[in-house]
């Protein structure tokens, strides 16, 4: 019964491969994001959807591509993968588009080869 | 747009001892301000949030207290126990468009038996 989950945990490729990450959410929730976190642990938003509708877009490469289904999953689809991509990618949900807290996925680490 | 800086960077105490980890935000329109508790292969996880119309939030034995004026929050740990060893992370969001939360750089906190 976990309430956000990713799929893979882990993912190592080659440069130049595509690659998708998987999230989906059992809270009932509006809102999903994606954001990225890298070696220093910085973590900085990517996307964010709200009731399948696209509403944050941030300065991220268009090799990156969301795609949300319906409102409980949000996949994140990366093409011709370079380097600086490898980091640990966190799917998270909110109730509404508000202020509210994050629910946060337990990662996936993607080792760009 | 938002930014949030967060001190220390690190923080080693003594079991028992206290710990504070402080931030401050530029938006003067942000008005949630949420703490993470990240531990080692998993996601950041919420353990407390304050909003802007409180001073002072206390859980136990954490507590955030807020000043607007200043614009920092800060997070209060007391009677710290080994098991409180994580990276956490400060946020702030403001209600003007859609929600985005903001990450401080994280703090890593080490504390010793």
């Amino acid at each position: 019964d976990t309430a956000v989950s990713q799929t893979p945990k882990y993912l190592v490729t080659q440069m130049g491969n595509d690659k998708s990450i998987k999230c989906e959410q059992n809270l009932g929730h509006d809102t999903m994001y994606w954001y990225k976190q890298d070696s220093k642990k910085f973590l900085k938003i990517m996307f964010s959807y709200n009731n399948k509708e696209l509403i944050i877009n941030e300065t991220v490469p268009n090799r990156f591509s969301p795609k949300s289904p319906d409102k409980a999953h949000l996949n994140l689809h990366i093409n011709s993968l370079e380097l600086g991509d490898s980091a640990v990618y966190f799917c998270a949900s909110s109730p509404f588009a508000g202020n509210y807290g994050y629910t946060f996925g337990s990662g996936t680490r993607l080792t760009v080869v | 747009g938002e930014n949030v800086e967060q001190h220390p960077s690190t923080l080693s105490v003594q079991e028992g001892d206290s710990a504070v980890i402080k931030c401050t935000y530029s938006d003067s329109a942000s008005n949630y301000f949420p703490w993470y508790k990240q531990e080692l292969g998993k996601g950041p996880q919420l353990i407390i949030d304050i909003r802007s119309n409180v001073g002072e939030k206390k859980d136990q034995r954490i507590a955030v207290t807020l000043n607007k004026t200043a614009k920092h929050f800060s997070l209060h740990i007391t009677e710290t126990q080994p098991e409180d060893s994580a990276v956490y992370f400060c946020a702030a969001s403001s209600n003007t468009g859609f929600q985005k939360l903001v990450f401080g750089t994280g703090t890593r906190l080490l504390v010793s038996p």
